[in-house]
Parts: C-alpha cells; structure tokens; sequence
C-alpha cells in the first residue's frame, strides 16, 4: 500500500499570503490529522477529521483551517501568513474502526518557509 | 501546559551499548503510548506502542516499559546501532471524546557513535 502523501513537500510564502497543503492518507483509511512541527514547540496537533467532520482542534488561531473531503484526503489552510508559521507541517492517517485508539501513520510532511 | 515531558534532550552512545529514553505524563486519562523514530527529510514513523494494561513490551532490540503508577515509560535500544541514529518521540493519547489526538514529547536526538 503507498503511504501517507502530501504536497506540495516544499513551499516558500511572504508574511500576508496564504497557502493551502494537501494530504491523501493510506487507502482505506478514514481518519486524518494535522500537526506543525518546529524546533522550538515540537510537534504540535492542529487538528483532526473523520468522515469530513472535524473531531477535534488544537490551541491555534483560527488562521489555520482545514477540510476532509469523501474520498478521506483533506487539505489545510493558513491565512495571512506569519513568520511564525514557518515549519513542517505533517500530516497522518488512521484506519479509525472505533474502539482503542488506532496506530497513526505520518507522511512526508510540507516544509513551509514564511519570508 | 507539557503534558509529555522527555528526557534526556540528547544521546551519545556507542555502538553496542543501550540507549535508554525517559518520558512522565499527567493525564491519568492517557491510555495509549507510541514512540516515533524520525530521520532527517522524513516525517515520524511508528517504533513501538504500549496500553497500560502491560509493564513492559518488546520488539527486536526495542523494549518500552511502562510504570502507570509513577506515570512514566521509556524506551530501551539493545545493542544501539549507527542506523537507530535519530529523533525518538514519545507521545500519548486517550481514546475517550472520540479522537484520537497525540500528545508528543519534545524530542530526543540519539547519535550512536561507531
């Protein structure tokens, strides 16, 4: 099976703009998950979908938006970007049958340079 | 607020030797601990996971013991090698609320010198 994918894996944006990444989890697999990773925080979650409804959101301002779509992929959005918002942005996928928590599996992640 | 606190931030160890990696969480709701190895260029990939069920469970050269009382567990590398040079997380989540969020350690760098 192919993993996790995202794109694009490398992005560079100015302060103001805004960018959108993409993820496509494993087949079959229904849930998605989006965290940023910097030197400084760690890996941090940003949010989480499961059959196109958010599940759950991470303690980031509400420039940061995403969205699943039927088909399981989903796509994150930040608006007016600060330098801040610089790092890896990774995404991961679960197969989510309910019952104890299932193994989630990261992509690649997007690298996103804020100048 | 760190609900996942690790230790030690870096590791140098030899080849052969074992590379021991320690993490303490507060939530008693926690129910599920994974830890990710990540290489440069490369996002976090499953190691090993653990339910608070057991004390103790092994894969190859990897070992995670878990202490519930003390709230603590960490990752045992037998017979370190080059190769295992990496980033090691720990994380923990809980399965109650319906989400599965991860809530991971800041990170141990782990060189192991040949």
């Amino acid at each position: 099976k192919a993993g996790v994918t995202q794109t694009p894996r490398y992005l560079i944006k100015t302060r103001g703009q805004q960018v959108t990444l993409s993820c496509s989890p494993i087949s079959g697999h229904r849930s998605v998950s989006w965290y940023q990773q910097t030197p400084g925080q760690g890996l941090q979650f940003l949010f989480e979908y499961f059959s196109e409804t958010q599940r759950n959101k991470g303690n980031f301002p509400g420039r940061f938006s995403g969205r699943q779509f039927s088909n399981s992929r989903s796509e994150m959005n930040v608006s007016t970007l600060e330098l801040g918002d610089s790092a890896l942005y990774l995404c991961a996928s679960s197969l989510r049958v309910g019952g104890p928590t299932d193994t989630q599996y990261f992509g690649p992640g997007t690298r996103l340079t804020v100048l | 607020q760190q609900q996942v606190k690790q230790s030690p931030q870096s590791l140098i160890v030899q080849k052969g030797g074992i590379s021991i990696i320690n993490c303490a969480y507060e939530n008693t709701a926690f129910d599920y601990f994974p830890w990710y190895q990540q290489f440069p260029g490369k996002g976090p990939a499953l190691l090993i996971a653990i339910r608070p069920d057991v004390s103790e469970k092994k894969e190859g050269r990897f070992t995670i013991s878990f202490n519930k009382s003390a709230k603590q567990f960490s990752l045992h590398i037998m017979d370190s090698q080059p190769g295992d040079s990496a980033t090691y997380f720990c994380a923990a989540s809980s399965d109650r609320g319906g989400s599965e969020k991860l809530v991971f350690g800041k990170g141990t760098k782990l060189t192991v010198n040949p």
